[in-house]
């Protein structure tokens, strides 16, 4: 396992738009967390799974997002009628259900709405 | 209102010195903190950690420090090389609380510069 994968690295879409970013966590993490980092900023958490279950969602997530992580697996992030203030890195972390293991990232996706 | 601070935006130290890079954090519920080192274009990578159990913990040239009356913690790198230079972010997390998703607030970054 080589770690958090995330596709695509790169979007490029149209205002109005919807986008979907894929996240394959560390296998064996059952805890993913999705986070956004804008120019300047530290990531920002957005929401957190463990297993299939989303027990958190930060008020940064407007209900023009969803994520879902069906199996327990791979998450999908998605952003429908996107708008220019979306423009921002989509970063995808998993850790152990342990309390003081760290959280792996992923390469994150950089989301550019024109 | 930022419940972690990194006040400095960036930093420049000599190869071979010691770079010291500052974190201050507001929430007394915070019990457990990180730093992760961030190259341009791409995601964050751990560093080191540290519970609140404890006030040093050390990993090679990494050492960090917390200083919990302060609400403090410091990261030393000793000594810097070029392959250092990133941006270093401080993160914190409320593990104690009962279950909850250990999430992370992050600083804002200092961008550390290791000049040959």
């Amino acid at each position: 396992d080589t770690g958090v994968s995330q596709d695509p690295r790169h979007k490029i879409t149209k205002r109005g738009q919807n986008v979907t970013f894929r996240c394959d966590p560390i296998s064996e993490h059952n805890r993913l967390y999705w986070y956004r980092q804008t120019l300047g900023q530290g990531p920002e958490f957005l929401t957190y799974f463990q297993n299939e279950a989303q027990l958190e969602k930060s008020r940064l997530l407007s209900d023009r997002f969803s994520a879902e992580r069906p199996k327990g697996s791979f998450s999908t992030l998605e952003i429908q009628r996107t708008e220019q203030g979306d423009s921002a890195m989509y970063l995808c972390a998993s850790s152990l259900g342990t309390r003081n293991t760290e959280a792996f990232f992923g390469q994150g996706t950089r989301l550019t709405v024109v | 209102d930022q419940q972690v601070k990194q006040n400095s935006p960036s930093l420049s130290v000599q190869e071979g010195r010691i770079s010291i890079l500052n974190c201050d954090y507001t929430n007394s519920m915070f019990d457990y903190f990180l730093w992760y080192k961030k190259y341009p274009a791409e995601g964050p990578t751990f560093l080191i950690s540290i519970s609140s159990i404890k006030d040093k913990n050390e990993d090679g040239r990494f050492t960090v420090f917390l200083n919990k009356s302060a609400k403090h913690l410091s990261l030393h790198i000793v000594p810097s090389q070029p392959g250092d230079s990133a941006v270093y972010f401080c993160a914190a997390s409320a593990r104690s609380s009962g279950a909850g998703s250990y999430q992370l607030t992050f600083g804002k970054g200092t961008k550390l510069s290791v000049i040959p």
